[in-house]
């Protein structure tokens, strides 16, 4: 069974850092491209980054670009996104998703960004 | 970047009815698009993949076709557990990007 789970929100003040992991298990990790996805309260679904089976590769969405960056470690079965300079609109549930056409979810971490 | 629109952007049903829901990009995909269901407090799942192909485990009265700019998703015979918000994603471009969803509720 594949099993993602998030870890790492919490509240942060505007300007502030923070890095959420997301550790996977049930499937061959170190081939599988990885992503991140984000749902503001109320709001839907924004697609914010993915990361290649290696590492090698990212992208993200623009309104992320410059502030986050997503990273893995294949012997720990982890992929992390470092979330920097956070806004109030950065304030959602985040998600980590396998692949690229996100085939399964972790439950989500959530990131409150107030002061 | 490609846009996603989705219509309607909600609708109310009945047990029993026939919903479609059209997703409609900016530029062509192919058939790089799939579906999702997300219910209240819940996790996002995935339906539906490259446009057309049900994800194991979900139930058949779900399909999706289309190709290129237009798509859609079919509930053949809405049942209560159907209620929910809809969303595409399509993953041919990036930065990928998902439709606006379309709620689904009881009428």
């Amino acid at each position: 069974e594949v099993r993602l789970l998030e870890s790492g929100g919490g509240l942060v003040q505007p300007g502030g850092s923070l890095r959420l992991s997301c550790t996977a298990s049930g499937f061959t990790f170190s081939i599988s491209a990885m992503s991140w996805v984000r749902q503001s309260p109320g709001k839907g679904l924004e697609w914010i980054s993915v990361i290649s089976y290696s590492g090698a590769n990212s992208y993200y969405a623009d309104s992320v670009k410059g502030r986050f960056t997503v990273s893995r470690d294949n012997s720990k079965n982890t992929v992390y996104v470092q979330m920097n300079s956070l806004r109030g609109e950065d304030t959602a549930i985040y998600y980590c998703a396998r692949d690229m056409e996100l085939s399964s979810w972790g439950q989500g971490t959530l990131v409150t960004v107030s002061s | 970047d490609i846009q996603m629109t989705q219509s309607p952007s909600a609708m109310s049903a009945s047990v029993g009815d026939r919903v479609i829901i059209t997703c409609r990009a900016s530029q062509g995909i192919s058939n790089s698009l799939a579906w999702f269901q997300q219910k209240p407090g819940k996790v996002p799942k995935r339906l539906i993949y490259s446009s057309s192909n049900l994800q194991s485990g979900v139930p058949s009265r779900f399909s999706g076709s289309g190709s290129g700019t237009e798509f859609t998703l079919t509930i053949s015979s809405l049942q209560p557990e159907d209620f929910a918000t809809y969303y595409c994603l399509q993953h041919t471009s990036y930065p990928f990007t998902f439709g606006p969803g379309t709620k689904v509720d009881i009428k």
